[in-house]
């Protein structure tokens, strides 16, 4: 069975510091993809970043990086240079190899930028 | 613009009463899901859907029951509505093809049972 664990509840970052949000996952699968998604208090989920176990690099998506480290299963989600819209919700999330998988979340790590 | 549409975004029932959430979306995805949100449980998936009339339980079925009469609308019923089931309920659908991954969400309806 496929697992998504998010450790940390809430953080309070300053504002213009980097983040890392944290996230292990446990799958048997031999191909899977990782997200993260990201929900405002207005409550719509939005898609950031998406890594492929097979992909070679890291996905980048402007100030979002995935870490991603395989063989400790975890896809930490790094923001640069965060601001005060990033304040929200972070919920990491991974499904299987197969076009018809479903999606799987963690519990959702709620983050606080201080200005 | 690509869009996944909710009924309702807030919803008011009384314990008992029989509750249909519907969902939209006009991508033509193949896999539509239902998911509800409570707070510290993060999102759990309650029933999906990757074909018309096709249905499968999710993680936390009980007390539900889903409706995929066409591809682009996949419904929640709530046969009998409890109070333990007041909460946030997402609607969220996907293309079922290999390397097109990101789902797309509904605004949610928030459901209280009172």
């Amino acid at each position: 069975a496929q697992k998504i664990t998010q450790t940390q509840p809430g953080m309070f970052v300053q504002e213009k510091e980097a983040v890392t949000l944290d996230c292990t996952y446990d799958t048997s699968d031999p191909s899977y993809g990782l997200f993260w998604y990201k929900q405002p208090s207005s409550g719509e989920m939005i898609f950031l970043i998406y890594q492929g176990s097979y992909d070679q690099q890291n996905a980048t998506e402007g100030r979002y990086s995935l870490n991603f480290q395989k063989a400790r299963k975890s896809a930490n989600l790094v923001i640069s240079a965060s601001q005060l819209g990033d304040s929200a919700m972070y919920f990491c999330a991974m499904m299987g190899e197969n076009r018809d998988d479903k999606i799987i979340f963690g519990k959702g790590t709620r983050l606080h930028i201080l200005p | 613009d690509v869009k996944v549409t909710q009924s309702s975004r807030y919803l008011v029932k009384r314990t008992g009463e029989k509750v249909f959430l519907e969902c939209v979306q006009d991508m033509d995805h193949e896999n539509m899901f239902w998911y509800r949100q409570d707070p510290g449980l993060g999102l759990r998936l309650i029933y999906f859907s990757y074909d018309v009339k096709m249905k499968e339980k999710g993680d936390i079925p009980e007390g539900y029951s889903v409706s995929r009469e066409k591809k682009e609308r996949f419904s929640l019923i709530l046969e009998s509505a409890s109070t333990n089931q007041t909460s946030m309920y997402l609607c969220a659908s996907r293309a079922g093809v290999l390397g097109d991954n990101e789902q797309f969400f509904g605004p949610g309806t928030r459901l209280t049972v009172l």
